[in-house]
């Protein structure tokens, strides 16, 4: 059974720039949450799709936006680009069974963007 | 809301030593608690989970963890440590419930092996 997967597995910016990175997740999987990993900071939650819907975010600005396909694969955009922004940035997914938030998540290999 | 406590940002051991890496958290129910390794560059790979039932839980790579109501713990635990162990570990808790919150991490602890 494939993995979570993720592309480009790097990517290199320039400030003020729009970034896309893209996650497939694991067949028969619902939701998809996205995380940045920044060095030193740990997992920091930014976003967290089911069924197409954003069913919560994390405490990050609105130029860190995404969506959710039909297919359920998914798609993070973080507009104008900061240096700060440069991190691991690291896809999950789940299955969504009904009366539990707290589903076990399998991770992809992530995208590195370097923002110069 | 719950929330994880990894007290322990790095830890050195020898190989062969065993291990033991601490994990608090708090939840009002009973929680679901994950454990995760992720070797640098790498993504999280998921060594092991508790939903219910026996207490302590087996997972990958010889690792194993104990869920302790009385004391909001869920610590894991190995044996005998190889080089390959070396890596950032990474506990989770999760709402047994329905909501909005999925899981929770902890900040991690870093394993170093030395020979």
């Amino acid at each position: 059974e494939a993995g979570v997967t993720q592309s480009p597995t790097h990517l290199i910016k320039t400030r003020g720039q729009q970034a896309t990175l893209r996650c497939s997740p694991i067949s028969g999987h619902t939701s998809v949450y996205w995380y940045q990993q920044a060095l030193g900071l740990g997992l920091q939650f930014l976003l967290w799709y089911d069924e197409g819907e954003e069913r919560n975010r994390g405490n990050f600005p609105p130029r860190f936006s995404g969506r959710q396909f039909p297919n359920y694969s998914s798609e993070l955009n973080v507009n104008a680009l900061e240096l700060e922004d440069s991190a691991l940035y690291l896809c999950a997914s789940s299955f969504q069974i009904s009366g539990r938030a707290g589903e076990t998540q399998y991770f992809g290999p992530g995208t590195r963007l370097l923002v110069l | 809301a719950q929330s994880v406590t990894q007290p322990d940002i790095h830890i050195t051991v020898s190989e062969g030593a065993s291990l033991e890496l601490r994990c608090n958290y708090s939840y009002g129910a009973t929680p679901y608690l994950f454990w995760y390794v992720q070797s640098p560059g790498q993504g999280l790979q998921l060594l092991l989970k508790y939903f219910s039932g026996d207490t302590l839980v087996q997972g990958i790579k010889g690792f194993e963890a104990e869920f302790k109501r009385s004391q909001s713990s869920f610590n894991l635990r190995k044996p005998s440590v190889h080089w390959s162990d070396a890596a950032e570990y990474f506990c989770a808790v999760g709402a047994s419930y329905s909501g909005n919150t999925p899981l929770v991490f902890g900040k991690g602890t870093r394993l170093s092996v030395i020979a």
